[in-house]
């Protein structure tokens, strides 16, 4: 049910843009998507439902291609505040009445001057 | 700030014991989630509640058990300690029980066995 990130990491220098995938074998009902620095809380980005939705956040976006089961979200001009690592968490379509996420294995991001 | 409260912030404690992890969830979530993380690992779920009912249950072993209060407060208790307990555990809050929920997470516990 733990849905597969790629790349498990990457280095970027400032400006550049990064795109991280996250897949699942199983059909979507949501993805979200959470940073967490080291030694701190994950931290909420954003959420994508079923339905083929994108969305952004500032200079980061996502898509959610249901029909693939895959989601992936896009850095634009990094900046040496996203470093960090990147989870995604799938909602799967066979658990219906909970919210409980699997979460891939992360996505490591750093951006250096 | 998160909103969501863990005690304690460190746990130091010998194999064979038992420990007691308590998570205040935001103001007005009423569905709180553990999760385990350990070193330089990703998420694993353990269990959710919502309103004080058990909702889910992920990979957690039998050794754990949670329960959500009637103040929603929630704890998670480890027993039998083994050296592989040792991570960093998280809980997690969101309004309400589906899947177009945020989760918003506490600054965790880390539990040392030794």
């Amino acid at each position: 049910q733990q849905p597969v990130q790629s790349p498990q990491a990457v280095i970027l220098r400032e400006g550049e843009d990064a795109v991280i995938n996250c897949s699942s074998s199983k059909a979507l009902y949501s993805v979200h998507w959470y940073r967490q620095k080291h030694g701190e809380a994950p931290v909420f980005l954003m959420i994508l439902l079923k339905g083929g939705e994108q969305k952004g956040h500032d200079k980061i976006s996502a898509s959610f291609n249901e029909k693939k089961q895959q989601s992936s979200l896009y850095l634009t001009a990094s900046q040496l505040s996203y470093s960090g690592t990147y989870f995604c968490g799938t909602h799967n379509s066979d658990q219906t009445g909970a919210n409980n996420l699997f979460f891939g294995t992360g996505t490591r991001l750093t951006v250096i001057p | 700030d998160s909103g969501v409260t863990q005690t304690p912030k460190h746990l130091i404690t010998a194999t064979g014991q038992r420990v007691t992890l308590r998570c205040s969830p935001r103001s007005g979530d009423l569905s709180v989630y553990w999760y385990q993380q350990s070193l330089d690992q990703g998420l694993q779920f353990l269990i959710q509640y919502y309103n004080g009912e058990e909702r889910a249950k992920g990979n957690i072993l039998e050794r754990f058990s949670a329960q959500q209060f009637p103040d929603l407060h929630s704890e998670l208790n480890l027993s039998s300690l083994e050296l592989g307990d040792s991570a960093l555990y998280f809980c997690a809050s969101s309004a309400g029980r589906f899947y177009n929920s945020p989760l918003h997470f506490g600054n965790g516990t880390r539990l040392t066995v030794t």
